[in-house]
């Protein structure tokens, strides 16, 4: 079964601080995607980031960088400097790799308020 | 590039009504899949289609249908509406392939 945590349910903090949000899944399958939503008031899901299972490297992007770990079965998120524009609910999701199984599981959300 | 179109953005219904809700895919992907969000359950897969078919389904009632057109378009049904269905209702747009899923900006239904 595929199960994402993020036990983060809110977090503030002041402009131009770095933040960080936790991501830990489970999953039985060797081949596995992960990935970061961003959910602003509007209520769309807006895309961030996909890591596949087999692809460890950190990824920056700018003000966000990934942190993938395989040995913790964690993918957290970075924020640096962070701007009142970051404020929204992010979604850490998987997903197997199968042909015709493409559901995403997603974890509870972290509901980050940047503070001016 | 035109986005995952979903409409009505809003829509309140009464107890027992049914309800049919629409998602325009970007073009070329043929894979939609629908999500429902609510404070309780968070995000949860309802079932996605692929070329017409639906290729997987989540753990949710008969009450709940869908289909896809032709042209990729997909429409989501359902029926005898509950307080618990008052939720945001994401559809998702993909070329079928693991490489990203683009959603739309919801359908917000609220049952009355």
């Amino acid at each position: 079964a595929q199960k994402v945590t993020q036990a983060q349910t809110e977090i503030s903090v002041v402009e131009k601080e770095d933040v960080t949000l936790d991501c830990v899944y489970e999953t039985r399958d060797t081949t596995y995607y992960l990935f970061w939503y961003k959910q602003p008031p509007s209520g769309e899901l807006v895309f961030l980031i996909r890591r596949n299972s087999f692809d460890e490297q950190n990824e920056i992007s700018g003000r966000y960088s990934w942190n993938f770990q395989k040995s913790t079965s964690s993918f957290n998120f970075t924020i640096t400097a962070s701007q009142v524009v970051d404020s929204a609910v992010y979604f850490c999701a998987l997903t197997r790799t199968s042909t015709g199984a493409n559901n995403l599981f997603f974890g509870t959300g972290t509901r980050l308020t940047v503070i001016p | 590039k035109a986005g995952v179109t979903q409409t009505p953005r809003y829509l309140i219904k009464t107890r027992g009504q049914q309800v049919t809700l629409s998602c325009s895919p970007i073009s070329g992907h043929r894979s939609v899949s629908w999500y429902q969000q609510t404070p309780g359950q968070g995000l949860q897969f309802l079932f996605e289609y692929f070329s017409e078919t639906q290729r997987n389904k989540g753990n949710f009632p008969g009450r709940f249908s869908g289909r896809q057109f032709s042209n990729s378009r997909s429409e989501m049904n359902v029926s005898t509406l509950e307080l618990g269905d008052s939720a945001l209702y994401l559809c998702a747009s993909s070329s079928g392939q693991v490489e990203g899923y683009t959603f739309g900006s919801g359908t917000r239904l609220t049952v009355v």
